[in-house]
Protein backbone atom coordinates (compact mmCIF):
# COMPACT_ATOMS: atom_id res chain seq x y z
CA UNK A 1 0.00 0.00 0.00
CA UNK A 2 1.08 3.71 -0.06
CA UNK A 3 1.67 5.45 3.02
CA UNK A 4 0.70 8.78 2.68
CA UNK A 5 2.19 10.79 5.73
CA UNK A 6 0.81 14.03 6.71
CA UNK A 7 2.90 16.67 8.53
CA UNK A 8 2.29 18.23 11.46
CA UNK A 9 -0.68 16.34 12.92
CA UNK A 10 -1.89 19.83 14.64
CA UNK A 11 -1.06 23.53 13.42
CA UNK A 12 -2.69 27.15 15.06
CA UNK A 13 -2.62 29.56 13.34
CA UNK A 14 -3.60 33.35 13.42
CA UNK A 15 -7.01 34.48 11.98
CA UNK A 16 -5.26 36.03 8.34
CA UNK A 17 -1.63 34.52 8.47
CA UNK A 18 -0.79 31.67 6.24
CA UNK A 19 -1.31 27.77 6.57
CA UNK A 20 0.86 25.24 5.04
CA UNK A 21 -0.19 21.75 5.54
CA UNK A 22 2.62 18.88 4.08
CA UNK A 23 1.70 15.54 2.47
CA UNK A 24 4.49 12.96 1.40
CA UNK A 25 3.68 9.88 -0.27
CA UNK A 26 5.98 6.44 0.12
CA UNK A 27 5.81 6.37 -3.57
CA UNK A 28 5.84 7.94 -6.60
CA UNK A 29 2.30 9.76 -7.44
CA UNK A 30 3.32 11.56 -11.12
CA UNK A 31 2.25 9.69 -13.50
CA UNK A 32 4.50 10.15 -16.40
CA UNK A 33 1.95 9.79 -19.34
CA UNK A 34 -0.44 12.51 -18.75
CA UNK A 35 2.34 14.47 -16.19
CA UNK A 36 -0.64 14.37 -13.69
CA UNK A 37 0.00 13.47 -10.00
CA UNK A 38 -2.75 11.93 -8.56
CA UNK A 39 -3.45 13.42 -5.35
CA UNK A 40 -6.58 15.10 -3.67
CA UNK A 41 -7.26 17.31 -0.54
CA UNK A 42 -10.41 17.20 1.53
CA UNK A 43 -11.59 19.45 4.44
CA UNK A 44 -13.67 17.93 7.41
CA UNK A 45 -15.25 20.06 9.36
CA UNK A 46 -16.10 18.91 12.92
CA UNK A 47 -19.26 16.93 12.57
CA UNK A 48 -19.39 17.18 8.81
CA UNK A 49 -17.92 14.35 5.99
CA UNK A 50 -14.87 15.42 3.78
CA UNK A 51 -15.30 18.01 1.21
CA UNK A 52 -13.60 17.79 -2.11
CA UNK A 53 -11.20 20.85 -2.33
CA UNK A 54 -7.90 19.94 -5.10
CA UNK A 55 -7.60 17.16 -7.33
CA UNK A 56 -4.43 16.37 -9.41
CA UNK A 57 -2.64 18.02 -6.59
CA UNK A 58 -3.10 21.78 -7.64
CA UNK A 59 -6.56 21.71 -9.64
CA UNK A 60 -8.82 23.82 -7.13
CA UNK A 61 -12.38 22.37 -7.21
CA UNK A 62 -14.97 24.40 -8.17
CA UNK A 63 -16.55 27.14 -6.03
CA UNK A 64 -13.47 26.34 -3.35
CA UNK A 65 -12.11 30.07 -2.38
CA UNK A 66 -8.85 30.72 -3.72
CA UNK A 67 -6.98 30.83 -0.61
CA UNK A 68 -6.29 27.35 -0.72
CA UNK A 69 -3.71 26.17 -2.96
CA UNK A 70 -1.75 23.00 -4.06
CA UNK A 71 1.62 22.26 -4.71
CA UNK A 72 4.18 19.75 -5.33
CA UNK A 73 5.00 16.70 -7.38
CA UNK A 74 5.77 13.39 -6.57
CA UNK A 75 6.05 12.04 -3.33
CA UNK A 76 6.02 15.67 -1.53
CA UNK A 77 3.04 17.52 -1.57
CA UNK A 78 1.74 20.67 0.12
CA UNK A 79 -1.75 22.18 0.67
CA UNK A 80 -1.49 26.36 1.48
CA UNK A 81 -3.99 28.34 3.01
CA UNK A 82 -3.37 31.98 2.01
CA UNK A 83 -5.15 33.75 4.67
CA UNK A 84 -6.57 32.22 7.71
CA UNK A 85 -10.47 32.62 8.14
CA UNK A 86 -12.35 31.19 11.11
CA UNK A 87 -14.34 29.21 8.65
CA UNK A 88 -11.08 26.93 8.09
CA UNK A 89 -11.03 25.43 11.22
CA UNK A 90 -11.02 21.91 10.15
CA UNK A 91 -8.78 18.81 9.85
CA UNK A 92 -7.14 18.40 6.44
CA UNK A 93 -6.16 14.88 3.91
CA UNK A 94 -4.74 14.52 1.47
CA UNK A 95 -5.13 11.14 -0.40
CA UNK A 96 -3.51 9.43 -3.04
CA UNK A 97 -5.72 7.62 -5.89
CA UNK A 98 -2.47 6.50 -8.04
CA UNK A 99 -3.07 3.03 -7.06
CA UNK A 100 -5.87 0.73 -4.96
CA UNK A 101 -6.03 0.96 -2.01
CA UNK A 102 -6.49 4.41 -2.53
CA UNK A 103 -5.02 5.80 0.99
CA UNK A 104 -5.81 8.35 2.85
CA UNK A 105 -3.03 10.63 5.15
CA UNK A 106 -3.67 10.46 8.86
CA UNK A 107 -5.11 14.43 8.91
CA UNK A 108 -3.89 17.70 10.32
CA UNK A 109 -5.87 19.45 12.83
CA UNK A 110 -5.79 22.85 11.80
CA UNK A 111 -7.01 25.76 14.48
CA UNK A 112 -7.03 29.25 15.16
CA UNK B 1 -27.79 18.74 -7.11
CA UNK B 2 -26.77 15.30 -6.48
CA UNK B 3 -27.00 14.31 -2.54
CA UNK B 4 -25.94 11.14 -0.99
CA UNK B 5 -27.71 9.72 2.18
CA UNK B 6 -26.31 6.27 3.86
CA UNK B 7 -28.52 4.26 6.06
CA UNK B 8 -28.86 0.73 7.27
CA UNK B 9 -28.99 -0.81 10.87
CA UNK B 10 -26.81 1.52 13.62
CA UNK B 11 -26.10 -1.22 15.78
CA UNK B 12 -24.34 -4.90 14.39
CA UNK B 13 -24.00 -7.81 17.17
CA UNK B 14 -20.45 -8.98 16.83
CA UNK B 15 -19.85 -11.73 14.21
CA UNK B 16 -22.75 -10.53 12.08
CA UNK B 17 -23.12 -8.31 8.85
CA UNK B 18 -22.99 -5.20 8.53
CA UNK B 19 -25.42 -3.91 5.77
CA UNK B 20 -25.74 -0.01 4.34
CA UNK B 21 -27.55 1.36 1.32
CA UNK B 22 -26.36 5.11 -0.12
CA UNK B 23 -29.47 6.09 -2.22
CA UNK B 24 -28.55 8.88 -5.12
CA UNK B 25 -30.48 11.47 -5.29
CA UNK B 26 -30.55 14.33 -7.55
CA UNK B 27 -28.49 12.47 -9.94
CA UNK B 28 -27.83 8.91 -11.85
CA UNK B 29 -25.94 6.27 -10.80
CA UNK B 30 -24.90 5.46 -14.14
CA UNK B 31 -21.37 6.79 -15.57
CA UNK B 32 -19.57 6.99 -12.02
CA UNK B 33 -17.89 4.99 -9.79
CA UNK B 34 -19.03 4.75 -6.48
CA UNK B 35 -16.64 4.40 -3.22
CA UNK B 36 -17.65 3.50 0.60
CA UNK B 37 -15.27 4.93 3.14
CA UNK B 38 -15.12 4.61 6.64
CA UNK B 39 -13.83 6.80 10.31
CA UNK B 40 -13.77 5.01 13.28
CA UNK B 41 -14.63 7.45 16.01
CA UNK B 42 -11.87 10.34 16.27
CA UNK B 43 -9.82 8.39 14.26
CA UNK B 44 -8.58 8.92 10.26
CA UNK B 45 -10.07 7.90 6.78
CA UNK B 46 -10.13 4.64 5.58
CA UNK B 47 -10.60 3.04 1.85
CA UNK B 48 -12.89 0.50 1.39
CA UNK B 49 -13.35 0.04 -1.92
CA UNK B 50 -15.02 1.26 -5.15
CA UNK B 51 -18.09 -0.19 -7.20
CA UNK B 52 -18.63 0.92 -10.91
CA UNK B 53 -22.14 2.17 -12.32
CA UNK B 54 -21.71 -1.64 -14.27
CA UNK B 55 -20.89 -3.42 -11.15
CA UNK B 56 -16.90 -3.82 -11.22
CA UNK B 57 -15.62 -3.49 -8.18
CA UNK B 58 -12.32 -3.15 -6.08
CA UNK B 59 -11.89 -3.36 -2.43
CA UNK B 60 -9.13 -3.15 0.30
CA UNK B 61 -7.10 -6.27 0.47
CA UNK B 62 -7.35 -5.61 4.32
CA UNK B 63 -11.28 -6.22 4.39
CA UNK B 64 -11.26 -7.86 0.73
CA UNK B 65 -12.27 -11.10 2.22
CA UNK B 66 -15.42 -9.48 4.36
CA UNK B 67 -16.81 -6.99 1.48
CA UNK B 68 -19.17 -6.73 -0.86
CA UNK B 69 -20.61 -4.09 -2.72
CA UNK B 70 -23.77 -4.14 -5.57
CA UNK B 71 -25.89 -1.56 -7.39
CA UNK B 72 -28.84 -1.25 -8.03
CA UNK B 73 -29.68 1.15 -10.68
CA UNK B 74 -33.29 1.12 -11.08
CA UNK B 75 -33.15 2.18 -7.24
CA UNK B 76 -30.20 4.62 -7.95
CA UNK B 77 -28.55 2.75 -4.71
CA UNK B 78 -25.30 1.26 -3.77
CA UNK B 79 -24.70 -0.97 -0.91
CA UNK B 80 -21.95 -2.52 1.53
CA UNK B 81 -22.19 -5.45 3.31
CA UNK B 82 -19.22 -6.44 5.67
CA UNK B 83 -19.25 -9.97 7.19
CA UNK B 84 -18.31 -10.88 10.92
CA UNK B 85 -17.57 -7.92 12.18
CA UNK B 86 -15.87 -7.02 15.51
CA UNK B 87 -15.86 -3.93 17.40
CA UNK B 88 -13.16 -2.92 15.12
CA UNK B 89 -15.40 -2.00 12.10
CA UNK B 90 -17.44 0.53 14.40
CA UNK B 91 -17.05 3.17 12.35
CA UNK B 92 -18.73 6.37 10.53
CA UNK B 93 -19.54 4.92 7.11
CA UNK B 94 -19.79 7.42 3.67
CA UNK B 95 -20.73 7.14 0.56
CA UNK B 96 -18.63 9.14 -2.32
CA UNK B 97 -19.03 9.60 -6.01
CA UNK B 98 -16.38 10.03 -8.01
CA UNK B 99 -16.41 13.22 -8.86
CA UNK B 100 -16.10 12.76 -12.83
CA UNK B 101 -18.15 10.44 -14.88
CA UNK B 102 -15.95 7.30 -15.44
CA UNK B 103 -13.35 8.42 -13.22
CA UNK B 104 -12.60 6.56 -9.66
CA UNK B 105 -9.99 8.71 -8.15
CA UNK B 106 -10.99 12.48 -6.15
CA UNK B 107 -14.87 12.22 -4.64
CA UNK B 108 -17.31 14.44 -4.29
CA UNK B 109 -20.06 14.56 -3.30
CA UNK B 110 -19.91 12.72 0.27
CA UNK B 111 -22.78 11.72 2.17
CA UNK B 112 -23.49 13.09 5.64
CA UNK B 113 -22.42 9.51 7.01
CA UNK B 114 -23.80 7.09 9.01
CA UNK B 115 -22.48 5.88 12.29
CA UNK B 116 -22.63 2.00 13.10
CA UNK B 117 -21.60 0.33 16.43
CA UNK B 118 -20.59 -3.00 16.54
CA UNK B 119 -21.75 -4.48 20.30
CA UNK B 120 -23.43 -7.03 21.63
Amino acid sequence: DIVMTQSPDSLAVSLGERATINCKSSQNLLYRSNNKNYLAWYQQKPGQSPKLLIYWASTRESGVPDRFSGSGSGTDFTLTISSLQAEDVAVYYCQQYYDTPYTFGQGTKLQI
Amino acid sequence: QVQLQESGPRLVRPSETLSLTCTVSGGSINSFYWTWIRQPPGQGLEWIGYISYSGSTKYNPSLKTRVTMSVDTSKNQVSLKVTSVSAADTAVYYCARGAVPGVVGWLDPWGQGTLVTVSS
